[in-house]
């Protein structure tokens, strides 16, 4: 089983949506995880980064991670246009602090 | 601003040649990162480096090599282009130990004919 799963998508969601993107983890050690944005043609940004179990918000975002069930969400409220690109889950764990990345997903917000 | 650079944004090259791609960050980092990101596998670490002329495996290294004679620079080597290697290749970096956000590259579309 991958570390990091994510469905791929794609999702396509009208502008002002409330978007929901979920990934899995296997291993229970994580405690930290990381969510990237990629924009089409350009490096991965983070975005965000939680600790260990509970919700972390920044403006419209907020990331949260359930360490009984090794789900781990980022949630758009206000979905905007700017918003679509692809969405990267990441743990950190392993040595020198390594990312496992999840596949991403893609994500359309239409005006 | 951190600014992580790569060589080039695209690069067509045959079968068999050596490719060298470049990568270089301004920020002073310690560790920096060689990915590549394939549609449907998404982004897997090919080699890192935590210090000058040190390097470990990650997840895929088999076919590539790297090389980092200054911290500010880390090179990604394929001795022998193969087509299963067209990909987009994507350098990171990431100051010190612990956790810590990685800085990419924009990323260089690599074409194997």
């Amino acid at each position: 089983q991958k570390e990091v799963e994510q469905d791929p998508g794609p999702l396509s969601v009208p502008e002002g949506a409330i978007v929901s993107l979920n990934c899995t983890y296997s291993n229970s050690a994580f405690q930290y995880f990381m969510w990237y944005r990629q924009y089409s043609r350009k490096g991965p940004e983070l975005l965000m980064y939680t600790y260990s179990s509970g919700n972390k918000e920044d403006g419209r975002f907020t990331a949260q991670v359930d360490k009984s069930s090794k789900y781990i969400s980022l949630f758009i409220r206000d979905s905007q246009p700017s918003d679509s690109a692809t969405y990267l889950c990441a743990k950190v764990g392993g040595s020198n602090y390594k990312l496992t990345f999840g596949k991403g997903t893609l994500l359309t917000v239409n005006p | 601003d951190v600014k992580v650079t790569q060589s080039s944004r695209y690069l067509v090259k045959r079968t068999g040649e050596k490719v060298f791609l470049e990568c270089v960050q301004d920020m002073d980092h310690e560790n920096m990162f060689w990915y590549r990101q394939d549609p449907g596998l998404g982004l897997r670490l090919i080699y890192f480096s935590y210090d000058v002329k040190m390097k470990e495996k990650g997840d895929i290294p088999e076919g590539y090599s790297v090389s980092r004679e200054k911290k500010e620079r880390f090179s990604l080597i394929l001795e022998s282009a193969s087509t299963n290697q067209t990909s987009m290749y994507l350098c990171a970096s990431s100051p010190g130990t612990g956790v810590s956000e990685q800085f990419f590259g924009p990323g260089t579309r690599l074409t194997v004919l």
